[in-house]
């Protein structure tokens, strides 16, 4: 069974930073693409980041970038978010996701997600 | 970016009708299409993908259709597991893009 537990998130200043961990089992980790999707409270979805199999192509949403990294730790079968400089739109809740990959671009296997609030 | 625009925003339905959900692409999307259902204080679950295609472990009363830029999400003899929300979902082109969500709630 595919389970993606992800970790790490909270309460934060705006301008302060946060890393996201994303736990997989189930599944050959190293198979998939991997990402980041978000919603804001009482919103709708938002992809946020992708990755690929290896880590060396990586994707982000034009509000996130130069801002949020994603990387992947195969060996350990898990998935990361680190979120600098962090605003109060980013608060949202961040589900970790698998990707599928070739013409189409779906999130197959989600996690339960975490809540990232940014307020002062 | 291609915006994929979903309607209605909210449908109130009883137990055993059909619905159905509609969603427009920007541009032609090419049949790469997904459908997603979430349900209160869960996390989405892929239902449909390349527009007609049913994921793993759907039922069978759950069915998509459509081309181009228009596509449709139809839900027959509706259970009370189905009240939940649903998305549309474009594959094709980056960023992944999603529709803002049709509210289905028991009438």
């Amino acid at each position: 069974e595919v389970q993606l537990v992800e970790s790490g998130g909270g309460l934060v200043q705006p301008g302060r930073s946060l890393k996201l961990s994303c736990a997989a089992s189930g599944f050959t980790f190293s198979d998939y693409y991997m990402a980041w999707v978000r919603q804001a409270p009482t919103k709708g979805l938002e992809w946020v980041a992708s990755i690929s199999y290896d880590g060396g192509s990586t994707y982000y949403r034009d509000s996130v970038k130069g801002r949020f990294t994603i990387s992947r730790d195969n060996a350990k079968s898990s998935l990361y978010l680190q979120m600098d400089s962090l605003r109060s739109e980013d608060t949202a809740t961040y589900y970790c996701t698998t990707e599928t990959t070739g013409p189409s671009g779906y999130f197959d296997y989600w996690g339960q997600g975490v809540m990232v609030t940014v307020s002062s | 970016d291609i915006q994929m625009t979903q309607s209605p925003a909210s449908l109130s339905a009883s137990l055993g009708e059909t619905v159905t959900i509609e969603c427009l692409a920007s541009e032609d999307i090419y049949d790469i299409l997904a459908w997603y259902q979430q349900k209160p204080g869960k996390s989405p679950q892929l239902l449909i993908y390349d527009a007609s295609s049913l994921h793993t472990g759907v039922p069978s009363r759950f069915s998509g259709s459509g081309s181009g830029t228009q596509y449709s999400l139809k839900i027959n003899s509706l259970q009370p597991e189905d009240f939940a929300s649903y998305y549309c979902q474009n594959g094709l082109s980056a960023p992944r893009t999603f529709g803002s969500g049709t509210k289905l709630e028991i009438k």
